[in-house]
């Protein structure tokens, strides 16, 4: 499955909202409803972190200004208000079936 | 607290073969999938591969399949990666991960280890 991620690069002014999008050459909902598409994020210099997954559920201790969302092949992910500690590269990954998939990132940089 | 430590990176030549551990702490091992994921200098995320918590399944990432081959002993809270045939592009950091609901969501990350094929 090949993930395709839009923009590369992402300039944002912090406060400003920002939008990524992420999508899959097939469906990841299964047949329960399920979305199986995960959100990182890797700050320069750090391991990547999860940040949503199951397509809009957010992992633990992630704030509410991200949010996902999007079924079968289109997904968004959502970043209310950017703040200073959002800056990094942002991977969407496919987990329906192997061998996994991430899309090549978007670079949310400082406008 | 959830820790995942990776060794066994280094500078290698071509052809030769390396092995990487990750010991875990903080969790129930035995009872979570884990996978690899490395990323070469300056690039995105590769996912590597992935063994279920008890190890009855593995799967590969197509460009590492037949080479590499990952393995578990729980009794011992660690993760392998035997790589053999290393090429220039397996260079990496190579990352293990911890499969918190099975289906690919990697809730928690080593800091990784340098592998570096060259000649």
């Amino acid at each position: 499955i090949v993930m395709t991620q839009s923009p590369h690069t992402l300039p944002v002014t912090p406060g400003e909202p920002a939008s990524i999008s992420c999508r899959s050459s097939q469906s990841l909902r299964d047949s329960n409803g399920y979305n199986f598409l995960d959100w990182y994020l890797q700050r320069p210099g750090q391991s990547p972190q999860l940040l949503i997954y199951l397509g809009s559920t957010r992992a633990s201790g992630v704030p509410d200004r991200f949010s996902g969302s999007g079924s079968g092949t289109d997904f968004t992910l959502k970043i209310s208000r950017v703040e200073a500690d959002d800056f990094g590269v942002y991977y969407c990954m496919q987990g329906l079936q192997t061998p996994y998939t991430f899309g090549q990132g978007t670079k949310l940089d400082l406008k | 607290q959830v820790h995942l430590v990776e060794s066994g990176g280094g500078v290698v030549q071509p052809g030769k073969s390396l092995r990487l551990s990750c010991v875990a702490s903080g969790f129930t091992f035995h009872t979570y999938g884990m996978h690899w994921v490395r990323q070469a200098p300056g690039k995105g995320l590769e996912w590597v591969a992935v063994i279920w918590f008890d190890g009855s399944k593995k799967y590969y990432g197509d460009s590492v399949k037949g080479r590499f081959s990952i393995s578990r002993d729980n009794a011992q809270n660690t993760m392998y990666l035997q790589m053999n045939n290393l090429r220039a592009d397996d260079t990496a950091r190579y990352y293990c991960a911890r499969d918190y609901g099975g289906y690919g969501d990697l809730d928690y990350w080593g800091q990784g280890t340098l592998v570096n094929v060259f000649s």
